[in-house]
């Protein structure tokens, strides 16, 4: 049972363009949601995230737009640099759960070219 | 400062041998993780741990054993391998439990042949 689904598993942008790349979850008690970013050969490291209480969050070149009616978000790069070739990963959580260590559901990832 | 490193970066295991993965962070963090990502999927968690000498369960324990002796270290055993395990472990650490704030190490490449 995917909860987290990023059903388009590459996505080849031009340089100076806009990467668009989408992520849809089924479990409605998830609210709060990351990105990651993962290079080959090394760990994820953390992009950007939104909590289920905004619908938009920014952070210089990337945003990440959250539809809770649709249970669905998407992570925009603009302008796409060749740097940002890589593959994503959306991931959710219960951001309530505190206690112990809250855990993470990832999506399967997108892996973006971004081509000169 | 070298973060998270984990050891080996690959194995190849044999049908029911075992083995244990190493993780160590040097950046005093209370919380450590240890994922699996297997061909074409995302991260599942394995095990957790909120400090030393407590540790708990996540998505897919079975099949793994952890241990938390000390902040720094977090080994993730294998008892008898299956080819099941083969995947890409990634082991993580955060100061806090706010998910954006785990660093992941490199990983660790695992044939169970």
């Amino acid at each position: 049972d995917q909860q987290v689904k990023q059903n388009s598993p590459s996505l080849s942008v031009q340089e100076g363009r806009i990467s668009i790349l989408n992520c849809d979850y089924t479990n409605s008690m998830f609210d709060y949601f990351l990105w990651y970013k993962k290079y080959p050969a090394e760990g994820p490291t953390f992009l950007i995230s939104i909590s289920s209480i905004k619908d938009k969050n920014e952070d210089g070149r990337f945003t990440v737009f959250l539809n809770k009616s649709a249970k669905h978000l998407s992570l925009h790069i603009v302008p796409s640099q060749p740097g940002d070739s890589a593959v994503y990963f959306c991931a959710a959580t219960r951001a309530l759960y505190t206690g112990t260590a809250s855990k993470l559901t990832f999506g399967t990832g997108t892996r973006l070219q971004v081509t000169l | 400062n070298a973060g998270v490193t984990q050891t080996p970066k690959f194995r190849i295991l044999k049908i029911g041998q075992s083995m244990t993965l190493q993780c160590t962070q040097d950046m005093n963090h209370n919380y450590m993780y240890w994922y699996r990502q297997d061909p074409g999927m995302g991260l599942k968690l394995i095990y957790y741990s909120v400090g030393a000498g407590i540790t708990d369960k996540g998505e897919v324990p079975n099949g793994y054993n952890v241990s938390r002796s000390t902040t720094e270290d977090f080994p993730l055993r294998l008892e008898l391998a299956a080819p099941s395990q083969t995947s890409v472990y990634f082991c993580a650490s955060s100061r806090t439990e706010l998910q954006e704030t785990q660093y992941f190490g490199p990983g660790t490449r695992l044939l169970v042949l």
